[in-house]
């Protein structure tokens, strides 16, 4: 157990809805990232949140947002979803500073979306 | 595009034998990590080492990094059924706020 919750585990829905991912990051870590993982991209980082501020962007989509809350959980939010946004969205957690991720990331079980 | 490209895609080895994967990456680096991942679950950090260091070992894992030739490789030892699973390898750059970039993986199959 990595200390990263993710919820909710799977998510079902059709396409042109939207939907929240929710993050709780290790005790302690003011890091969280967000990956998408599917079958033919790896896995794609798509934004780091440092202690409430975004701090880098990736591969993410306009359709996609996140924010990081005083609590330090953090939310990715999926709008106007299409059949190929369904994958594996993972968030992780580090104790280290904006920019500097010389440590490792402790990684959440994940949530895997599919959209029909 | 990935920093780091993990060879091979995918490996098979009986219980026993070593296991050796290798990551090419682009651009200089500070630090590589390597992360093992069982099927559709969260990935695991192994092991990381740093720009200046050559060879690194954690277990059965030996780990060494070669920045001249912009490569690393990691190596099991007397691997286990256990082992299954897929292996990334992720680069941290110098400068700014450049997250890990992470490969494709290798996706390792040990058959008892």
């Amino acid at each position: 157990d990595s200390g990263v919750t993710q919820t909710p585990k799977h998510l079902i829905t059709a396409t042109g809805q939207r939907v929240t991912l929710r993050c709780s990051p290790r005790s302690g870590d003011l890091s969280v990232y967000w990956y998408q993982q599917s079958l033919d991209q790896g896995l794609q980082f798509l934004i780091h949140y440092y202690n409430g501020e975004e701090r880098a962007k990736g591969n993410i989509l306009e359709r996609f947002s996140a924010q990081q809350f005083p609590d330090l959980h953090s939310e990715l939010n999926l709008s106007s979803l299409e059949l190929g946004d369904s994958a594996l969205y993972f968030c992780a957690s580090s104790r280290t500073k904006a920019g500097l991720s010389y440590n490792e990331q402790f990684f959440g079980p994940g949530t895997r979306l599919t959209v029909l | 595009s990935q920093q780091g490209e993990e060879d091979p895609q995918a490996l098979s080895i009986q219980e026993g034998e070593n296991a050796t994967m290798n990551c090419s990456y682009k651009t200089s680096i500070n630090n590589l990590q390597w992360y093992r991942q069982n099927s559709g679950r969260g990935l695991v950090h192994l092991i990381l080492i740093r720009s200046n260091e050559r060879e690194k070992h954690s277990g059965r894992l030996r780990v060494t990094l070669d920045t001249s030739k912009k490569s690393s490789s990691l190596l099991i030892t007397a691997s286990r059924a256990a082992d299954t699973a897929s292996y990334f390898c992720a680069t941290f750059r110098n400068s700014g706020n450049t997250p890990l970039v992470f490969g494709k993986g290798t996706r390792l199959s040990v058959i008892a």
